[in-house]
């Protein structure tokens, strides 16, 4: 099956620097890999997503990267504010046995990231 | 984006009986739901995959008869904790979606503790 490995557990960075969250999965059929806000105890909130047919994709301050053939993506927050505080998880996509339908997300573990005022 | 419930949002139970979990699409039919599980200060797990009409897939893990899962509408996705122990307790979490490679919408997860 498919694994996400996601980097760092904890970000730290200064208000107004720049963030980077790096992923890396195994399972080269996947092809949607969405990113996920979650902040305690409440749902996860999809920031931003790309698909294997994009290179590279960019919502304001927001950004994410897919390198299909090294099999890596990357979430890039630009201007960090106080509220971009929050647990990030990276997740791709895995086949359904079915063959049909949509498909379950594998997860990261997750990246606590900090904006130091 | 689409709207997704869950019921109830607590529930304390005694260790032994059954809790059911509600998971619904409000603005939208879902054809398939997905279940998943997250402890504390750690990530989401996928459970099971959700298909109207038809029976849940499981991950490799997860015990089907032990988490019961029942879709019985294009709106609904039911799971059933049966004959829960304290190592059930966990947040779960329910999602749907509008098909292959579209954005799951997460439910707002249902705290469990079982005593």
């Amino acid at each position: 099956g498919e694994n996400v490995e996601q980097h760092p557990s904890t970000l730290s960075v200064q208000e107004g620097d720049s963030a980077v969250i790096k992923c890396t999965y195994s399972d080269s059929a996947s092809n949607y890999f969405p990113w996920y806000k979650q902040e305690l105890g409440k749902r996860p909130q999809l920031i931003i997503d790309i698909r294997s047919n994009v290179g590279e994709k960019k919502d304001q301050r927001i950004a994410v990267t897919l390198n299909k053939t090294a099999k890596h993506f990357s979430l890039h927050i630009t201007e960090t504010q106080p509220e971009d505080s929050a647990v990030y998880f990276c997740a791709a996509s895995i086949r359904g046995s079915s063959g049909g339908g949509a498909d379950g997300l594998t997860f990261g573990k997750g990246t606590h990231l900090i904006i130091q005022p | 984006g689409a709207v997704v419930s869950q019921h109830p949002s607590r529930v304390i139970c005694k260790s032994g009986t059954s809790v059911k979990i509600e998971c619904r699409s409000l603005d939208f039919q879902a054809t398939t739901m997905f279940w998943y599980r997250q402890f504390p200060k750690q990530s989401l797990m996928l459970m099971a995959t959700s298909n109207e009409g038809s029976k849940a897939t499981y991950e490799q893990g997860v015990e089907k008869d032990k988490f019961l899962i029942n879709h019985a509408s294009l709106t609904l996705s039911t799971l059933t904790v049966t004959s829960a122990h304290p190592e059930d307790s966990s947040f779960y979490i329910c999602s749907a979606s509008l098909g292959r490679g579209y954005e799951q919408f997460f439910g707002p997860g249902t705290r469990l503790t079982v005593l």
